[in-house]
C-alpha cells in the first residue's frame, strides 16, 4: 500500500514552455500532498504544500506564479512550471500524507525536469 | 533557523557490516522522526519512523535511535547488503505540523 505515483518520470522541454507534473496516490487519500525539488548531490527542498480543495503554501523564495499547484482531488496534485528556462531543470518530487495514517510522507519515483 | 543536518555525508562499509548512519537535529519541537533510503533517480522510500516518546524502534536489518537529550537521531543497518548502496536521509517534523524538514543526507556504499 502507500503508492504514489508522478507523470511524467522525465521530460525535456524547450525555454519558454510550461510543463505540468502530476502526482497521485494510488491507494489512499491525500488532503495534504507536498512538492519538493531536488538538485544533484542535495537533499530535498520543499517549495509548496498542496492542500485539497485551497491554496498551496509555499516556501520563502518560491514564486508561486512560477510554480502553479493545482490539487483539484483527495488522489491528485499537479505541478506546473510555467515559462520554464535552464535553471528550473531539476528532479522534481511529490509526496503525499494518507489521511488514514500517520504523519509519514509517502513519495513519488520523481520527475526528471531538462529546459534546453 | 531550525535545521536536521549529519554528521558524515559519505559511509563506505564492507559487505557484511553493521552500519550506523548519525543525524543531528536542532528544532526542540520535533515530534515525528523518519529515515528515508534514496536510490539514484529515485523519489526516497520510507524506512522507519520514530516519535518523540521512544528511544529506540527497531525494524527488519534497522534499528533507529532516538537521543532526545543530545538531539540526535541514529540509523543502524545490521549485515548490511550491497543493495543497502544510497543516500540515507533523515527527516523531522514538528508535532502537528504539515513541515517535514530533510538533513544534507549521507551516501552509504558497500563494498563486495
Amino acid at each position: 500500500g502507500a503508492v504514489v505515483s508522478q507523470h511524467p518520470s522525465r521530460v525535456i522541454c524547450k525555454s519558454g514552455t510550461s510543463v505540468k507534473i502530476e502526482c497521485r496516490s494510488l491507494d489512499f487519500q491525500a488532503t495534504t500532498m507536498f512538492w519538493y525539488r531536488q538538485f544533484p548531490k542535495q537533499s530535498l527542498m520543499l517549495m509548496a504544500t498542496s492542500n485539497e480543495g485551497s491554496k498551496a503554501t509555499y516556501e520563502q523564495g518560491v514564486e508561486k506564479d512560477k510554480f502553479l499547484i493545482n490539487h483539484a482531488s483527495l488522489t491528485l496534485s499537479t505541478l506546473t512550471v510555467t515559462s520554464a528556462h535552464p535553471e528550473d531543470s531539476s528532479f522534481y518530487i511529490c509526496s503525499a500524507r494518507d489521511d488514514g495514517g500517520a504523519e509519514t510522507q509517502y513519495f513519488g519515483p520523481g520527475t526528471r525536469l531538462l529546459v534546453l | 533557523g531550525e535545521s536536521v543536518g549529519l554528521h558524515l555525508p559519505t559511509l563506505s562499509v564492507q559487505e557484511g557490516d553493521n552500519s550506523i548512519i548519525n543525524c543531528a537535529y536542532s528544532n526542540s519541537a520535533s515530534d515525528y522522526f523518519i529515515w528515508y533510503k534514496q536510490e539514484s533517480g529515485k523519489g526516497p522510500q520510507f524506512i522507519i519512523d520514530i516519535r518523540s516518546n521512544m528511544d529506540k524502534r527497531q525494524g527488519q536489518r534497522v534499528t533507529v535511535l532516538l537521543n532526545k537529550t543530545v538531539k540526535h537521531l541514529s540509523l543502524q543497518i545490521a549485515a548490511t547488503q550491497p543493495g543497502d548502496s544510497a543516500v540515507y536521509f533523515c527527516a523531522e517534523t514538528p508535532y502537528n505540523n504539515n513541515d517535514m524538514r530533510f538533513g544534507a543526507g549521507t551516501r552509504l556504499t558497500v563494498k563486495p
